[in-house]
């Protein structure tokens, strides 16, 4: 069945560095891959989507790149701030059907603590 | 643009009691999609509709769930006798046909006694 890693359950860095988050899929060949972000108690945010004939994307400060050969999305956050501090979650079109659908399927998310 | 929203935000009911959640998508989006989170773990999908047809459903959908989207506008999830492991945090999305990008609304809180 499809699985989605993301790398680790919480990151701390230090503010002013760049945070990337991997997100790890198999059994699975996605036509995009999304990444949201989270605050405690409130619903995801999207952020970028990457589709699969696409390497890289970029929007202000964050960077996606996916690897349909690794099975790999790195999400890059450049000149973290303490506002970035949040749950990171990737998501993959369909499910482990391997058929067509629009639900999202996503990892359990990674918690990046931004420390001033 | 008011984004998606839900009714209500926190819920807390006895076992056995029904419950009902509404959601209302964003104006122009024709599909909705329901999620449930548990602590520590990302949304697992539930439901899809596109306008009122509700066209997907998932494995963990048990009968004692039940999602109406009857005018192809708000949308309601009911629960029927609730258990303690329905305790979670349920999601409303919606997406506008031909993009890919779902928005979030705030979530409904549960908790079952």
């Amino acid at each position: 069945s499809q699985k989605i890693e993301q790398n680790s359950e919480a990151l701390n860095i230090q503010e002013g560095k760049t945070a990337t988050l991997t997100c790890n899929y198999t059994n699975y060949s996605p036509a995009y891959l999304q990444w949201y972000r989270q605050d405690p108690g409130r619903g995801p945010v999207f952020l970028l989507l990457i589709r699969e004939n696409e390497k890289e994307k970029r929007k202000e400060r964050l960077k996606v790149t996916f690897d349909t050969t690794l099975k790999q999305s790195l999400f890059h956050i450049t000149a973290s701030q303490p506002a970035d501090s949040a749950t990171y979650l990737c998501a993959l079109d369909g499910d482990d059907s391997g058929a067509g659908s629009y639900q999202l399927t996503f990892g359990k998310g990674t918690k990046l603590s931004v420390i001033p | 643009d008011t984004g998606v929203s839900q009714d209500p935000r926190h819920k807390i009911t006895k076992r056995g009691q029904n419950v009902t959640f509404r959601c209302d998508p964003i104006s122009e989006h024709n599909r909705l999609y329901w999620y449930r989170q548990t602590l520590g773990q990302g949304p697992e999908f539930l439901t899809y509709f596109q306008n009122e047809a509700q066209l997907e459903k998932s494995r963990l959908l048990s009968d004692r769930f039940s999602a109406e989207r009857p005018k192809g506008s708000f949308s309601t999830l009911e629960i029927q006798r609730t258990e303690q492991g329905d305790s979670a945090m349920y999601l409303c999305a919606s997406s506008s046909q031909g993009t890919d990008t779902q928005y979030f609304g705030p979530g409904t809180r549960l908790t079952v006694l």
